[in-house]
């Protein structure tokens, strides 16, 4: 079992539409959790840290889910711009521990 | 600029020849690490470095691949006898002290074509 995974994709939404990306981890003792984004042929940025109370930025909804060891990215209302691919990430904050990507899930928000 | 810096951006290379891309962290980060990256995938994770210990090193890092950071600045990635499997797009990221923020932040790649 990949130790971040994703939902496949790829997602096709028109604009103003919600939607959600699931991503499970199996190491549990992973305490800090991201959704990173990454437009074509850019660098990863940080999206949004996920936190066990769940936290929301504008559009953008993360929830995490513990007992099942999942976290969870809502885009609410669409945009064109938030095409890209989007990236969980996921780290037990221990010394000698990497930031772990799932694959991606990619995003393509029409007109 | 002060983001993470990575060179060269592009680098095109024989089989069997050596390369090494250089990285230059945020200057506060002590904490930097090595991805590689191909199509449709994610960033796959490569090698760790706290200040200068290398604390962790990924399955994917043969005997062929070499990280430094001597100083604990910056880092070198040195890839021996270069395969055409080897060509991807080569990524660093820094972070801050463990406290004093969470973010890692990425340059913009070394993208290697093995030809």
């Amino acid at each position: 079992r990949k130790e971040v995974e994703q939902d496949p994709g790829p997602f096709n939404v028109p604009e103003g539409a919600t939607v959600a990306f699931n991503c499970t981890y199996s190491n549990s003792a992973s305490q800090s959790f991201f959704w990173y984004r990454q437009d074509c042929r850019k660098e990863p940025k940080l999206l949004m840290s996920v936190y066990s109370s769940g936290n929301e930025d504008g559009r953008f909804t993360a929830q995490l889910n513990r007992a099942s060891q999942y976290i969870s990215l809502l885009i609410r209302d669409s945009k064109l711009s938030d095409s890209a691919t989007y990236l969980c990430v996921v780290t037990t904050n221990q010394a000698g521990t990497a930031l772990i990507f799932g694959k991606g899930t990619t995003l393509s928000v029409s007109s | 600029d002060t983001g993470v810096s990575q060179n060269p951006r592009h680098k095109i290379t024989k089989r069997g020849q050596n390369v090494t891309f250089r990285c230059d962290p945020i200057s506060e980060h002590n904490r930097l690490y090595w991805y590689r990256q191909t199509l449709g995938q994610g960033p796959e994770f490569l090698t760790y470095f706290q200040n200068e210990a290398q604390l962790e090193k990924s399955r994917l890092l043969s005997d062929r691949f070499s990280a430094e950071r001597p100083k604990g600045s910056f880092s070198t990635l040195e890839i021996q006898r270069t395969e055409q499997g080897d060509s991807a797009m080569y990524l660093c990221a820094s972070r801050p002290p463990s406290g004093q923020g969470t973010e890692a932040f990425f340059g913009q790649g070394t993208r290697l074509t093995v030809v």
